[in-house]
């Protein structure tokens, strides 16, 4: 099948603090990889799509000086949340999509980050 | 507009028993991909079915069913044969567009609770 992880998958950091979030195709090539923000009992909120080499496209509303992501190869992207602050505490998940037309987006495992 | 409605926040059903969970979508593009995903508390995006909307026949993965109602966008999700571990949110998203690169939108989700 077809794998992503992410790491790590729990975090808690001080507020003020820079986290990075890793996302991982480990069995595929990953045209495009996304990231979602999901809070409790609430749906998942698309923040940007990536393609590998390029500069993501982020949803409106998301501050791309705060989330700043990186797709630096066809396997791997990034999201960091800078000066993270308690508001910035969710969910966090990644997904990414092979070549092949009209699959789904593989998910990944999710981060929890507790900004205290 | 709310392009993806589940307008179930939460569902019971009894074990063993059927349960369809309701999806309605809102689109002008004639080309799209519904999914539904199971997302139980452990957080992971389960893929449960795709159907795409020149599908002519109603997408089926075992004990999973999608009732495909093009003309009145409906896309609701049978479950047969109920068991306790299919208690969870359940997510249905919509792509449009027919290549993998698109995003999805996702519903509100419905929680079910299957009874013993």
């Amino acid at each position: 099948g077809a794998v992503v992880s992410q790491h790590p998958s729990w975090v808690i950091c001080k507020s003020g603090t820079s986290v990075k979030i890793e996302c991982r195709s480990l069995d595929f090539q990953a045209t495009t990889m996304f990231w979602y923000r999901q809070f409790p009992k609430q749906s998942l909120m698309l923040m940007a799509t990536s393609n590998e080499g390029s500069k993501a496209t982020y949803e409106q509303g998301v501050e791309k000086d705060k989330f700043l992501i990186n797709h630096a190869s066809l396997t791997l992207s990034t999201l960091t949340v800078t000066s993270a602050h308690p508001e910035d505490s969710s969910f966090y998940i990644c997904s990414a999509t092979r070549r092949e037309a009209q699959e789904t987006q593989y998910f990944g495992p999710g981060t929890r980050l507790l900004v205290l | 507009a709310q392009k993806i409605t589940q307008t179930q926040p939460g569902m019971f059903v009894q074990e063993k028993e059927a349960v369809t969970l309701d999806c309605t979508y809102d689109t002008s593009d004639p080309s799209y991909g519904l999914f539904w995903y199971k997302q139980p508390s452990s957080g992971e995006m389960i893929f449960l079915i795709y159907q795409g909307s020149y599908d002519q026949q109603n997408a089926t993965e075992g004990r999973y069913s999608l009732n495909f109602q093009k003309a009145r966008k409906s896309a609701n999700l049978v479950i047969s044969a109920s068991q306790l571990g299919d208690s969870a949110m359940y997510f249905c998203a919509m792509r449009e567009g027919l290549s993998n690169t698109g995003k999805l939108i996702f519903g509100q989700g419905t929680t079910l609770q299957v009874k013993p």
